[in-house]
């Protein structure tokens, strides 16, 4: 069956660290992948898109990897904040489909 | 930055009563809008996707005569949940992709509670 698993629920770090988050997905085969950020009560925010042909993306204190091989994305936070605390989505969307796959996401807490 | 619009953003009613919950896009076109609920703890499952102008995509399991979608203009869709009944109780957010982006632009979600 498909799945995407983001393999924390909830990941706590202390501010100024380096959070990861792991996306990993079995039976798709992605033209791409996104990462969202999602607060309490609210919609998803777009935060970076990675192509199936990119290695790795960033974006100011943000960086994501994919590897196709290994099939997971993984997501960094670079001197992380807490406002930077959150539930962050991975989702994918296959090649010729139009809509996207999310995965169940990992709530973040920065601990000041 | 795009811009979708969600009302309302909670609603509580009674078992048997149909609740509308529209999504509009502010400032583009959106031919095609996607509707996902959330339960708490996870992740987004995609309802159906709205096309302006045609009949909307369910997914598997969703019943169409359910949730009715109507997505009569190129910035309004909207999402009727008919004789709404407790089990229905979730969290409905819109989204649209503007023009060729892959990204998606996300409504605030609406919060509905059937009692």
């Amino acid at each position: 069956s498909q799945k995407i698993e983001q393999n924390s629920e909830a990941l706590n770090i202390q501010e100024g660290k380096t959070a990861t988050l792991t996306c990993n997905y079995t039976n798709y085969s992605p033209a791409y992948l996104q990462w969202y950020r999602q607060d309490p009560g609210r919609g998803p925010v777009f935060l970076l898109l990675i192509r199936e042909n990119e290695k790795e993306k960033r974006k100011e204190r943000l960086k994501v990897t994919f590897d196709t091989t290994l099939k997971q994305s993984l997501f960094h936070i670079t001197a992380s904040q807490p406002a930077d605390s959150a539930t962050y989505l991975c989702a994918l969307e296959e090649t010729g489909a139009n809509n996207l796959f999310f995965g169940t996401g990992t709530r973040l807490t920065v601990i000041p | 930055g795009a811009v979708v619009s969600q009302h309302p953003s909670w609603v509580i009613c009674k078992s048997g009563t149909s609740v509308k919950i529209e999504c509009r896009s502010l400032d583009f076109q959106a031919t095609t809008m996607f509707w996902y609920r959330q339960f708490p703890k996870q992740s987004l499952m995609l309802m159906a996707t709205s096309n302006e102008g045609s009949k909307a995509t369910y997914e598997q399991g969703v019943e169409k005569d359910k949730f009715l979608i109507n997505h009569a203009s190129l910035t309004l869709s909207t999402l009727t949940v008919t004789s709404a009944h407790p089990e229905d109780s979730s969290f409905y957010i819109c989204s649209a992709p503007r023009g060729s982006s892959e990204k998606l632009f996300f409504g605030s979600g609406t919060q509905l509670s059937v009692l």
